[in-house]
């Protein structure tokens, strides 16, 4: 299988915290990892492209010194929301990019559900 | 900017009736996948297609890429109540590349 976990499973901070949320891919390796936001009964936004040792690439909009991404290892990447906001209140999930098989696949994380008071 | 169009948003339908779930592009994909998700949890992988024209069968689901390779569609027969969820289609336009995700189809299968 692809196991991909995501810890913390939900959070709850208040205003001007920041957060860590980690991404482990537990059975693969995986040089890119992406983070996504999904809104209640909306469909899932990228927000960056995570690549081990190196720089994220951030999508058009989406604040890079806001979310800090981490890519340290092949298995773990983690997420940073700096200064939290309600409006950054979320559900964040994260993906790994498994290969070798003829087409890559990603395979997705439970998910982190942040809630800025 | 490379979009994908997911019909229809919602379906509500009644446990043992058929639906079909469609997804669009004006680009060409190098490969689709189709998703299921749960509240609160991450999407589950159901397929990958990367053939134009290509038919895979999962159980009660099929799966269809579009000879061209811009449009799939997700058929289910004699849907069951375990079968409601959100499903996703997400299209990748060169191998390893990031997927851009379908708006969703919100299905309610009633027993």
């Amino acid at each position: 299988g692809a196991v991909v976990s995501q810890h913390p499973s939900w959070v709850i901070c208040k205003s001007g915290t920041s957060v860590k949320i980690e991404c482990r891919s537990l059975d693969f390796q995986a040089t890119t990892m992406f983070w996504y936001r999904q809104f209640p009964k909306q469909s899932l936004m990228l927000m960056a492209t995570s690549n081990e040792g190196s720089k994220a690439t951030y999508e058009q909009g989406v604040e890079k010194d806001k979310f800090l991404i981490n890519h340290a290892s092949l298995t773990l990447s983690t997420l940073t929301v700096t200064s939290a906001h309600p409006e950054d209140s979320s559900f964040y999930i994260c993906s790994a990019l498994r290969g070798g098989r003829g087409t890559d696949t990603q395979y997705f994380g439970p998910g982190t559900r942040l809630t800025v008071l | 900017t490379q979009l994908l169009e997911q019909s229809p948003q919602f379906l509500s339908i009644q446990e043992g009736e058929n639906l079909t779930v469609y997804c669009n592009s004006s680009s060409v994909f190098s490969s689709l996948q189709w998703y299921r998700q749960e509240p609160g949890e991450g999407p589950v992988l159901l397929v990958t297609v990367v053939t134009g024209g290509e038919v895979k069968k999962l159980k009660r689901l099929t799966f269809q890429f579009g000879d061209a390779r811009k449009d799939s569609s997700l058929h289910i027969t004699a849907a069951q109540p375990g079968d409601t969820g959100l499903y996703l289609c997400a299209g990748a336009w060169a191998a390893g590349n990031k997927l851009t995700f379908g708006g969703g189809t919100r299905v309610l299968v009633k027993p």
